[in-house]
């Protein structure tokens, strides 16, 4: 496989569930991200990891925990969720950082219930 | 906050005519520029980077820069129906932080 693969595409969940988003990237890059977006508004960055480490968590709620085991890999831990957090998800990476632009997944979309 | 601005459509044109799309942003800081077409129901795809000012070209793809009004635009030139899409606006500032605009929605119509 090439580029950037994520893993559900669809998930709908309750509010008491736990679930985890899975990203793949087969590009060697080093750089790799979590983004939401939601309907009319901006992206917005949750996460940043930077060779396996976690750089920049940008205000994101505790139900929210990223994990990044290696390079190519990338988790996002959703628990406790509320309706609000239904949204499309996103994870991308990049070479060595965001001015190099960004390559994305295809995206999970998320339903709340 | 830092923003990056797009006016957000929708922008219709005619196919064959030039669609322009134009995007401010706020931060002086910013370095790299970037234009990502997403269609619906589908994830951001990079189409265009620009990073000095002046013009970049490729294909039917314009981008132009001018850092001193923090400005970016993108002209696509012979608009098909297929160019139909969302177009996100981003800056970058440094290696952890791209903002993107709400996005443009362009109908190219046949």
């Amino acid at each position: 496989e090439t580029g950037v693969t994520q893993t559900p595409r669809h998930l709908v969940m309750g509010m008491t569930n736990k679930k985890s988003l899975k990203c793949e990237q087969h590009l060697g890059h080093n750089a790799m991200y979590w983004y939401k977006q939601s309907a009319k508004k901006p992206l917005e960055l949750m996460f940043v990891y930077s060779l396996e480490e976690r750089v920049e968590n940008n205000s994101v709620p505790s139900r929210f925990s990223p994990e990044c085991p290696n390079s190519s890999h990338l988790f996002l831990h959703l628990h406790t969720l509320q309706p609000e957090d239904s949204a499309l998800y996103l994870c991308a990476s990049s070479p060595q950082g965001a001015i190099y632009g960004y390559t994305f997944g295809s995206g999970t979309r998320l339903t709340v219930v | 906050q830092k923003e990056v601005e797009q006016n957000s459509g929708p922008l219709s044109v005619p196919e064959g005519a030039i669609a322009s799309l134009n995007c401010t942003y706020s931060d002086r800081g910013s370095q790299s520029f970037f234009w990502y077409r997403q269609y619906s129901g589908k994830s951001p795809e990079l189409i265009m980077s620009i990073y000095s000012n002046g013009d970049k070209e490729d294909g039917r793809f314009t981008a132009q820069l001018n850092k001193a009004s923090q400005y970016v635009s993108l002209l696509i030139r012979d608009s098909q129906p297929s160019d139909s899409a969302t177009y996100l606006c981003a800056g970058a500032t440094n290696n952890n932080d791209m903002r993107f605009g709400a996005g443009t929605r362009l109908t190219v119509k046949p």
